[in-house]
């Protein structure tokens, strides 16, 4: 079946670590993106990609970087200089043809600092 | 600016009433609009869009949304309410030369027995 894997489910980081967060797709699309969750708050983009070695900030990108060497993966990492990093992390897929294309979500990634 | 407003935090309903959530936007032209739907825990679920056409859009479990020019409104309506549809809803748009939507800030439906 084509979707949207994430890892892991659940994540704890201690202060000043960098950690990694995961994000797979098999549906072939050729954008990505990852966003922030906190309650209240709705989504917040934090970076996407268009196309294979490229990628470009979202509204709240401090802190965090990405990397697209693959089509089908998106990783994300989660600096030290995140200072609010505990959140619940959602990765997204989608087509880039137009404003039709709609976006499938991964399950998501809770990410708790200690 | 671009933006999409869901009024209601919280709903509260019983099971087997209807229900209708609210979702306002702020654009110039016809926005590309969906809903999604969150369960505790998990990803988004795409429930519905509107692009063009008709402007009553009937989605999966029953969800259906019609879109409103005068009021820029794309209201989510249930007829009547499962306990399942208990969950976080979220509203989003787009519009302008992006394809990327901006979502609203999400409305948390309760339902109960």
């Amino acid at each position: 079946d084509g979707g949207i894997t994430q890892s892991p489910k659940y994540l704890f980081r201690k202060e000043g670590q960098n950690v990694t967060l995961s994000c797979e797709q098999n549906l072939n699309h050729d954008a990505m993106y990852w966003y922030r969750q906190d309650p209240g708050q709705g989504l917040r983009l934090i970076y996407y990609s268009q196309i294979v070695n490229d990628f470009q900030k979202g509204d709240i990108a401090e802190g965090y970087s990405v990397s697209r060497e693959k089509k089908e993966s998106f990783p994300l990492t989660v600096t030290s200089a995140q200072k609010n990093p505990t959140a619940f992390y959602l990765c997204a897929s989608g087509g880039t043809s137009g404003r039709t294309d709609t976006q499938y979500f991964g399950p998501g990634t809770r990410l708790t600092v200690l | 600016a671009q933006s999409v407003t869901q009024p209601d935090i919280h709903i509260t309903v019983s099971e087997g009433a209807s229900l209708e959530l609210r979702c306002n936007y702020s654009y110039g032209a016809t926005p590309y609009l969906f809903w999604y739907v969150q369960s505790p825990g998990q990803g988004l679920q795409l429930l519905l869009k509107y692009f063009s056409g008709d402007t009553l859009v009937q989605g999966i479990k029953g969800f259906e949304a019609e879109f409103k020019r005068s009021q820029s409104s794309f209201n989510l309506r249930k007829p009547s309410v499962h306990w399942s549809d208990a969950a976080e809803y979220f509203c989003a748009f787009i519009g302008g030369g992006s394809y990327i939507p901006t979502f609203g800030r999400g409305t948390s439906l309760i339902v109960h027995p």
